[in-house]
């Protein structure tokens, strides 16, 4: 079992739709990650949120970090084809000593023209 | 802008042969890694090594060894391959190896052991 736990896993919509990645675990985190990865590429930070109950805005995708830090969501208005990709949350578990990053198993998103 | 760089990008081994990723990085990062991805499974760290100079383990080590040559490289060896480590590799680094330092990572390297 993963300490963080991605949902969907895999997601398949038309351009205009919305939609929403969960990501979940039982254990509290310092702070949440949000990465997408593309092909053949390695995965490009997104945004960082630290805050129980946090929302930030990047243009039209909205991450939420929850208050008891232990989920995060990452909403997408209006997908577009350019967001598909493989989107993974991470985080280092306060139980962690060594601050290391654990990654969830990923969501990935295929948006239709 | 190179960032992180890593070598070779596929490999094909036999069972039993060894190799060496090679990773580089030009950002004068403190931290790097070694991560490996499986579907499913996001990314899960094999090594790192916070400073120059020093290593740990990470999640899944056995199997696998490191060296931080010096400050821009660091390089992941495989001794004797099997085929559980067939799988899609991933070298990184960060500023430090603390909480809220961004994490870039190279192209990935895709290794095959039949």
């Amino acid at each position: 079992t993963q300490l963080l736990e991605q949902s969907p896993q895999f997601l398949s919509i038309q351009e205009g739709e919305n939609l929403t990645v969960y990501c979940n675990s039982s254990s509290v985190f310092s702070s949440l990650q949000w990465y997408r990865q593309e092909p053949g590429e390695g995965p490009v930070l997104l945004v960082t949120v630290v805050t129980g109950g946090e929302v930030k805005k990047l243009k039209r995708l909205t991450f939420q970090f929850g208050d008891a830090r232990k989920d995060s969501s990452l909403h997408i208005t209006a997908a577009q084809p350019g967001d598909t990709g493989l989107y993974l949350c991470a985080g280092p578990p306060l139980q962690n000593a060594g601050n290391m990053l654990t990654f969830g198993g990923g969501t990935r998103l295929m948006v239709k023209p | 802008n190179a960032g992180v760089t890593q070598t070779p990008k596929f490999q094909v081994l036999k069972t039993g042969q060894s190799m060496t990723l090679q990773c580089a990085q030009d950002m004068n990062h403190n931290s790097m890694y070694w991560y490996r991805q499986d579907p499913g499974m996001g990314l899960r760290l094999i090594y790192y090594s916070a400073s120059e100079g020093t290593t740990d383990k990470g999640e899944v080590p056995n199997g696998y060894n490191v060296s931080r040559l010096n400050k821009r490289e660091f390089s992941l060896r495989l001794e004797s391959a099997a085929p559980s480590q067939t799988s899609v590799y991933f070298c990184a680094s960060s500023r430090q190896a603390l909480t809220g330092n961004t994490i870039y990572f190279g192209e990935g390297s895709w290794l095959t052991v039949v």
